[in-house]
């Protein structure tokens, strides 16, 4: 089972320029997330979805958007990349957003803005 | 705001010894807790969790204990091998219906053979 693809697995931007980190699961997962990992720190939550054509914000979603037409995409847009957003992002899927359902994590994106 | 915190960034144990991981939680009304491990360049992988009405759970060669009391919450791994070495992390879901976790900084755990 392919479970959580996440791609690109590394990108390096300049700042100012937008990209879009694709987050597909095949599990028929309900609830997607996105979160972002820096050295020394847990992660972060960004945004989050429960369903199709629903999303949300989470703890850090600034300078970050996203969208979710298909239960099985979820795409991080960066509309204008700034050195800060240098980090790995994961994407995670759940089968609903209730308390307690096991998160699913992709293998993660490496993104530098220089 | 709410935070999960662990008091050892590293820990360094030898092959077929017990690892106990640590970890501190400040939201005394969290109701669900979970251990993930992660393997260099890999996403975080589901161990074991635990709800709030209990204190102990078992797995294979792992058991998470949750110390409400006291906010406390560990990870003990038995015999350990060199495939556990990885970052663990302990990660709460506050109140409410949604599955947002909030993760700790992570401990390093390095099994010397």
């Amino acid at each position: 089972n392919a479970g959580v693809t996440q791609t690109p697995k590394f990108q390096v931007l300049k700042t100012g320029q937008s990209m879009t980190l694709q987050c597909a699961q095949d599990m028929n997962h309900e609830y997607m997330s996105w979160y972002r990992q820096d050295p020394g720190m847990g992660l972060r939550l960004i945004h989050y979805s429960v369903g199709a054509g629903i999303t949300d914000q989470g703890e850090v979603p600034n300078g970050y958007n996203v969208s979710r037409s298909t239960t099985e995409d979820f795409p991080l847009r960066l509309l204008s990349a700034a050195p800060s957003q240098t980090s790995v992002y994961f994407c995670a899927s759940s089968y609903s957003a209730g308390v307690g359902e096991k998160l699913f994590f992709g293998s993660g994106t490496q993104l530098s803005v220089l | 705001g709410e935070s999960v915190g662990l008091h050892l960034p590293t820990l360094s144990v030898q092959e077929g010894d017990n690892s106990i991981i640590n970890c501190a939680y400040s939201n005394s009304a969290s109701d669900y807790f979970i251990w993930y491990k992660q393997e260099s360049g890999k996403g975080p992988q589901f161990i074991i969790d635990i709800r709030s009405n209990m204190d102990k759970r078992q797995g294979q060669r792992v058991t998470v204990l949750l110390n409400k009391t006291v906010k406390h919450l560990s990870l003990q791994i038995a015999a350990t091998q060199p495939g556990d070495s990885a970052v663990y992390f302990c990660a709460e879901n506050p109140p409410g219906a949604t599955n947002k976790l909030i993760f700790g900084t992570g401990t390093l755990l390095a099994v010397q053979p």
